[in-house]
């Protein structure tokens, strides 16, 4: 069974930085494109980040860019996301998700984590 | 960006209420059109990629249809467990971009 799970999130002043992750496990991790994708409350899904199979091709959304940084561990089979300078916008729940597509950009998404909530609030 | 935008943004129907959401495309994306439904607190989960291709283990009462900039995602039957949002998403060109949703209520 594929699953994903997310952690690292939590409440963080503007300016400061967390460092998510997504722990991969009943696929082969290596052989998928990764994404994380974020929602704010209430609001609409944004795409936020992609990496390639083995993290040679990686794509920010222009919001972020900068600011976020996306790996991997294939090793270790897990998805990161340091989030640097954080803003109030920020605030979402933040979801890794498996990409079907193999196209080395970011494609559509089959599998999802139940997310991670990071609140920016001072 | 591409921008997504669905209609309506919400709606009320009854089980058994054959229901249609419409998403264009502020370009043409070909068939690169692909449709989610989330419930309330929960990931979202693929229904349809490609514009028309359901996933495996989705009912056939969904269906999606459309290229160019204009797709439609029906739901022949509305069944209880189908009150949910749903999303259109573009995979055409990075970065990849939702609609804002349609919540589709009980009446």
């Amino acid at each position: 069974e594929v699953q994903l799970v997310e952690s690292g999130g939590g409440l963080e002043q503007p300016g400061g930085s967390l460092r998510l992750s997504c722990a991969a496990s009943g696929f082969t991790f290596s052989s998928y494109e990764m994404n994380w994708v974020r929602q704010a409350p209430g609001k609409g899904l944004e795409w936020v980040s992609y990496i390639s199979s083995s993290g040679r091709y990686i794509y920010y959304a222009d919001s972020v860019k900068g600011r976020f940084t996306i790996s991997r561990d294939n090793a270790k089979n897990s998805l990161y996301l340091q989030m640097n300078s954080l803003r109030a916008e920020d605030t979402a729940v933040y979801y890794c998700a498996r990409d079907l597509t193999r196209v080395e950009h970011p494609g559509y998404f089959d599998y999802w984590g139940q997310g991670t909530l990071v609140t920016v609030s001072s | 960006d591409i921008q997504m935008t669905q209609s309506p943004s919400s709606l009320s129907a009854s089980v058994g209420d054959r229901v249609t959401i419409t998403c264009r495309a502020g370009q043409s994306i070909g068939t690169y059109l692909n449709w989610y439904q989330q419930k309330p607190g929960k990931a979202p989960k693929l229904l349809i990629v490609a514009a028309s291709s359901l996933q495996s283990g989705v009912p056939s009462r969904f269906s999606g249809s459309g290229s160019g900039t204009d797709f439609t995602l029906t739901i022949s039957s509305l069944q209880p467990e189908d009150f949910a949002t749903y999303s259109c998403q573009q995979s055409y060109i990075t970065p990849p971009t939702f609609g804002g949703g349609t919540k589709v209520e009980i009446k």
